[in-house]
């Protein structure tokens, strides 16, 4: 199975910060790779799709970047309602694991 | 609107059986992949299954940890897919998700499965 590593596990922003979540896989995945942001009690919600797509709806300034095997999820101005916890998800092949989340709190 | 709405969790003994359901609307379900994914308290995300569309002969795969115990399937005619959980162990205590596609773009908000003595 493919490992998907996430750093760092816990984050403390302030409003209006650059936030940036790395997310490497122990394998090439080519860019079949997502980001997902999930609120306490909520399902999450598809942010970033092929490593660097925006999905429909979601705020410009969320963006993903591929290096290689090692992925990128960035918040260029971190808002009160970005407070959450992020996962990246590896597509490339079975079984789609999931990395082990980030969680954003306010500094 | 996109919806998908799980329910059918609760509580059972271990070695027990349980049925999820995934009521989707507002898309066309038939022509869509769905997957489950589970939420320990507090902990991360686990995909566990997927079932494909009928072009696609209902094809399923599964994570090694449910294989041979959890088996997916659906009904397109009432907009259902449904996750059948056997030999329910400790361990699969969770909150159950079922989402639309590969790229989960859609979510419902979860039903909890707990499995205890």
């Amino acid at each position: 199975d493919i490992q998907l590593t996430q750093s760092p596990s816990f984050l403390s922003a302030s409003i209006g910060d650059r936030v940036t979540i790395t997310c490497r896989a122990s394998q090439g995945i080519n860019s079949f790779l997502a980001w997902y942001q999930q609120k306490p009690g909520k399902g999450p919600k598809l942010l970033i799709y092929d490593a660097s797509t925006l999905q429909s709806g979601v705020p410009s300034r969320f963006s993903g970047s591929r290096s290689g095997t090692e992925f990128t999820l960035t918040i260029s101005s971190l808002q009160p309602e970005d407070f959450a916890t992020y996962y990246c998800q590896q597509l490339n092949s079975y079984p789609f694991t999931f990395g082990p989340g980030t969680k954003v709190e306010i500094k | 609107e996109v919806q998908l709405v799980e329910s059918g969790g609760g509580l059972v003994q271990p070695g027990g059986s349980l049925k999820l359901s995934c009521a989707a609307s507002g898309f066309s379900f038939s022509v869509s992949a769905i997957h489950w994914v589970r939420q320990a308290s507090g902990k991360g995300l686990e995909w566990i299954g997927r079932i494909r569309d009928k072009a696609n002969n209902y094809a399923t795969i599964y994570a090694a940890s449910v294989k041979g115990r959890f088996t997916i399937s659906r009904d397109d005619s009432k907009n259902t897919a449904y996750l059948q959980m056997n030999s329910l162990k400790i361990e699969d205590t969770a909150v159950y998700y079922c989402s639309r596609h590969d790229y989960g773009d859609y979510w419902g908000q979860g039903t909890l499965v707990t499995v205890s003595p």
